[in-house]
């Protein structure tokens, strides 16, 4: 069955880089991009972008373009979220999706002084 | 951009009730609707796409249906399993609505 797993929580200061890793298994990780959905404390959901895992091109909603990198690693069945220069308002629990008919269990980031 | 607003924002209702959930397509969206049902453990789950298409697994108390650019997600029958988040996804070029929080009455 298809399973996607997210790396754990994250705590960061202000100005710090974080990391998001989002591991496919039960299909082949190429056939479907992956998305990445943004879900701030208490709120909904926002899209966020995705990135083809064929050529590995990412997309970015408009809220998200500069501080924002979608990569994979394709031999390990994994794609990446990457957050550079965190701010207050990136506290939130981040989700990754392929095709949005599955979807990880979210990775809560918190940003705090 | 396509906008998706998601009505209502919050709905109270009893076990057995049948309820309706709408969004409107801001644009032309084609029928690339999802309908997607959030948990309170943070659990999402996607129910319905192609705007009635019923996801495999899905109870069959789920459907969803379009009248020009309003897409509506009806539960025939409420069960206990059923209070949680429902978000709209327009894939098109991808907006969420604001989400609708069903709580028991």
């Amino acid at each position: 069955q298809i399973q996607l797993v997210q790396s754990g929580p994250e705590l960061k200061k202000p100005g710090e880089t974080v990391k998001i890793s989002c591991k496919a298994s039960g299909y082949t990780f190429t056939d479907y991009s992956m998305h990445w959905v943004k879900q701030a404390p208490g709120k909904g959901l926002k899209w966020m972008g995705w990135i083809n895992t064929e050529t590995g091109e990412p997309t970015y909603a408009d809220d998200f373009k500069g501080r924002f990198a979608f990569s994979l690693e394709t031999s390990a069945s994994t794609a990446y979220l990457q957050i550079n220069n965190l701010k207050n308002e990136d506290t939130a629990t981040y989700f990754c999706a392929p095709i949005f008919a599955y979807w990880g269990q979210g990775t809560l980031v918190t940003v705090s002084a | 951009d396509i906008q998706m607003t998601q009505s209502p924002s919050s709905l109270s209702a009893s076990l057995g009730e049948r309820v309706s959930l709408t969004c409107r397509a801001s644009q032309e969206i084609s029928g690339y609707l999802s309908w997607l049902q959030q948990k309170p453990d943070g659990t999402i789950k996607r129910l319905i796409y192609a705007a009635s298409t019923l996801d495999s697994g899905v109870p069959k108390r789920f459907s969803g249906s379009r009248s020009g650019s309003d897409y509506s997600l009806t539960i025939s029958s409420l069960e206990s399993e059923d209070f949680a988040d429902y978000y709209c996804l327009q894939y098109a070029s991808y907006t969420f609505g604001g989400g609708t929080k069903l709580e028991i009455k």
